[in-house]
């Protein structure tokens, strides 16, 4: 079965700060993989996917940027947050036509 | 547009009742699947069910059941039996099974079950 692994749990950056947040997966190979945001007590807000190594589609013009350097390792980047970057931040990987998705634990940002 | 309404922001039920969380979905794409998933607080997301939008009959995976009415368009999920540990976020969701297999989710609903 496919786990995803994500880190840090939390994070407390200052605005203007550069941001990388990695997301691995385990258990399965070339799998398509998705970075979600959450606003507080909000739905998810797809952010990028991936369905292969260098492949990266954009869902929201933003100050983020994401990259997929090996099959199994998706990051997400900035090069300097905004206040607006705060949230819950998911990665999840496919799970398949009639599977949901595997998500990573979050990490929550909080810019400063 | 492809679009997900969860009209309910919070929801009660008393232990050991049955509780059903609405959902509304509205997309052009004849193959697409539906699902739920659960956000305890914690932050984690959880797969619950999921439902294509071919299947003829309503899924079931335990407690949790899917009342799927296509011609509606609506995909309400129903919980038997509530326990305290059911308290948590519900999220809607719908995947499109072309272009990277997206999903979209609803706002949630949460839902408080009473001792």
């Amino acid at each position: 079965s496919q786990t995803i692994h994500q880190w840090p749990a939390t994070l407390v950056q200052p605005v203007g700060s550069p941001l990388s947040l990695e997301c691995t997966v385990e258990g399965t190979s070339n799998p398509n993989l998705y970075w979600y945001r959450q606003a507080a007590g909000r739905g998810l807000q797809l952010l990028f996917y991936s369905v292969g190594i260098g492949q990266i589609s954009s869902e929201v013009p933003q100050n983020l940027s994401a990259s997929r350097p090996q099959d199994r390792q998706f990051i997400l980047s900035s090069k300097k947050l905004l206040l607006s970057d705060s949230g819950f931040y998911l990665c999840a990987g496919g799970g398949g036509l009639d599977y949901g998705y595997t998500f990573g634990s979050g990490t929550r940002l909080t810019v400063v | 547009a492809q679009k997900i309404t969860q009209t309910q922001p919070g929801m009660f039920v008393q232990e050991k009742e049955a509780v059903t969380l609405d959902c509304t979905y509205d997309t052009s794409d004849p193959s697409y699947g539906l699902f739920w998933y659960k956000q305890p607080s914690s932050g984690e997301m959880i797969f619950l069910i999921y439902q294509g939008s071919y299947d003829q009959q309503n899924a079931t995976e335990g407690r949790y059941s899917l009342n799927f009415q296509k011609a509606r368009k609506s995909a309400n999920l129903v919980i038997s039996a509530s326990q305290l540990g059911d308290s948590a976020m519900y999220f809607c969701a719908m995947r499109n099974n072309t272009g990277g297999f997206k999903t979209i989710f609803g706002a949630g609903t949460r839902l408080f079950v009473k001792a």
